[in-house]
């Protein structure tokens, strides 16, 4: 079992919907949640990140953690074909390693 | 501020012979991380370092793969004797010091290894 479930995909959604991409964990020493958006042959950038249950929201994003259910969501509103790229949820435990999902690929069309 | 900056973007190599990648790290940032994307797959861990320290290598084969973050310089990861199965791309992130667990990581825009 890996450590980190993501659904792969492909999503592809009309723009303005909303998107909500999710991942499981097993660890329950993970307690820092992050989630990187990489666009095709490029790095991944750093969009949201938590260390505690509950909500965060920034702009049109929102990261959602449920430690007690080992889950954790982010949800796009008002979607934009800019927003499509690959999604990839990371987390860790002390110290600096991340335990990467296998990455959702995110189509939005106009 | 530069961000990460990975050279070469893309190295195309031969079976048995040897590739370099190179990181320099964000300015201010001292801790380095290699990590590895196959095809299809998400991105696996490689290796941590810190200034002239390998804080946890947990993620690198055992053999034919070395890494290294030297006092002056950037950070290196070599791999020796290339087979068709090292063709993936190579990311490298660096953080600040100081910030303990919350360190967050950016990466950089990676290097393509093709192994002929």
């Amino acid at each position: 079992q890996k450590e980190v479930e993501q659904d792969p995909g492909p999503l592809s959604v009309p723009e303005g919907a909303i998107v909500s991409l999710n991942c499981t964990y097993s660890n329950s020493a993970f307690q820092y949640f992050m989630w990187y958006r990489q666009y095709s042959r490029k790095g991944p950038e750093l969009l949201m990140y938590t260390y505690s249950s509950g909500n965060k929201e920034d702009g049109r994003f929102t990261a959602q953690v449920d430690k007690s259910s080992k889950y954790i969501s982010l949800f796009i509103r008002d979607s934009q074909p800019s927003d499509s790229a690959t999604y990839l949820c990371a987390m860790k435990q002390e110290g600096g390693k991340l335990i990467f999902g296998q990455g959702t690929e995110l189509s939005v069309k106009p | 501020n530069a961000g990460v900056m990975q050279n070469p973007r893309h190295l195309v190599r031969r079976r048995g012979q040897e590739a370099r990648l190179r990181c320099s790290p964000m300015k201010g940032h001292s801790h380095v991380y290699w990590y590895r994307q196959l095809p299809e797959e998400g991105l696996k861990f490689m290796v941590y370092l810190q200034k002239e320290n390998i804080i946890d290598e947990s993620g690198m084969p055992k053999e034919r793969f070395s890494a290294e973050f030297p006092k002056e310089g950037p950070s290196i990861l070599r791999i020796q004797q290339v087979v068709r199965g090292d063709s993936a791309a190579y990311f490298c992130a660096s953080s600040p010091p100081g910030r303990g667990a919350l360190n967050e990581q950016f990466f950089g825009p990676g290097t393509r290894l093709t192994v002929l």
